[in-house]
């Protein structure tokens, strides 16, 4: 089955810190995507970075980066330096491939604060 | 600027109502998606079409249709056949086809029954 598993409902952090946002999957393809979001109370579903399954480099996009672990089927958001903005829900995501077709399957999301 | 616009913002149902969800992208992505959001809750996927004419349920299509006669828009219809229909709703459209195609989201519309 194809499947997102974010086991932190919550974390809570201090301005500054760094925070580990854990997710794991479970797919039998060779080939697939992974992404992170960020969701704010608005609603709206911010992109913040993508780790492809034959990226031998974890990805980086300024102060996101992805600690990606192929063996362990797992793909970790690292924030350094978290700012009060940070404060949101944070989804993983998957692309997988299901009868030619590609969807995206999603976790149950974290919700992380930032304490001043 | 390019992007996906999601009608209404917040939306009001009858118990009975049929209600339609309006979703329009002006980025030339083949693939649209259709999720369901409750509070607190993670992002399950309603329907979803890789290209015109063509659609595909996804794992809680149950009282929902969509139609997508253009390659810009995809419409979604709560019927009244969906029991328990108050929710948030999001449309995203991606580029069809390779993995580095991250899914764009709209604004999000607010269902309510009352």
């Amino acid at each position: 089955a194809q499947k997102i598993t974010q086991t932190q409902p919550g974390m809570f952090v201090q301005e500054k810190e760094a925070v580990t946002l854990d997710c794991t999957y479970d797919t039998s393809d060779q080939s697939y995507g992974l992404f992170w979001y960020k969701q704010p109370s608005s609603g709206e579903m911010i992109f913040l970075i993508y780790q492809g399954s034959y990226d031998e480099q974890n990805a980086t996009e300024g102060r996101y980066s992805l600690n990606f672990q192929k063996a362990r089927k797992s793909a970790n958001l690292v924030i350094s330096a978290s700012q009060l903005g940070d404060s949101a829900m944070y989804f993983c995501a998957m692309r997988v491939k299901i009868q030619g077709a590609q969807k995206l399957v999603f976790g149950q999301g974290t919700r992380l604060t930032i304490n001043p | 600027d390019g992007g996906i616009t999601q009608s209404p913002k917040y939306l009001f149902r009858k118990e009975g109502q049929n209600v339609t969800l309006s979703c329009e992208q002006n980025l030339n992505h083949d693939a649209m998606y259709w999720y369901r959001q409750d509070p607190g809750q993670g992002l399950r996927l309603i329907y979803y079409s890789q290209i015109v004419n063509d659609f595909q349920k996804g794992d809680i299509a149950e009282g929902y249709s969509v139609s997508r006669e253009k390659k810009e828009s995809f419409p979604l219809t709560v019927t009244s056949a969906q029991k328990n229909p108050t929710a948030f709703y999001l449309c995203a459209s991606s580029i069809y086809g390779g993995q580095r195609t991250e899914a764009f989201f709209g604004q999000g519309t607010r269902l309510t029954v009352v």
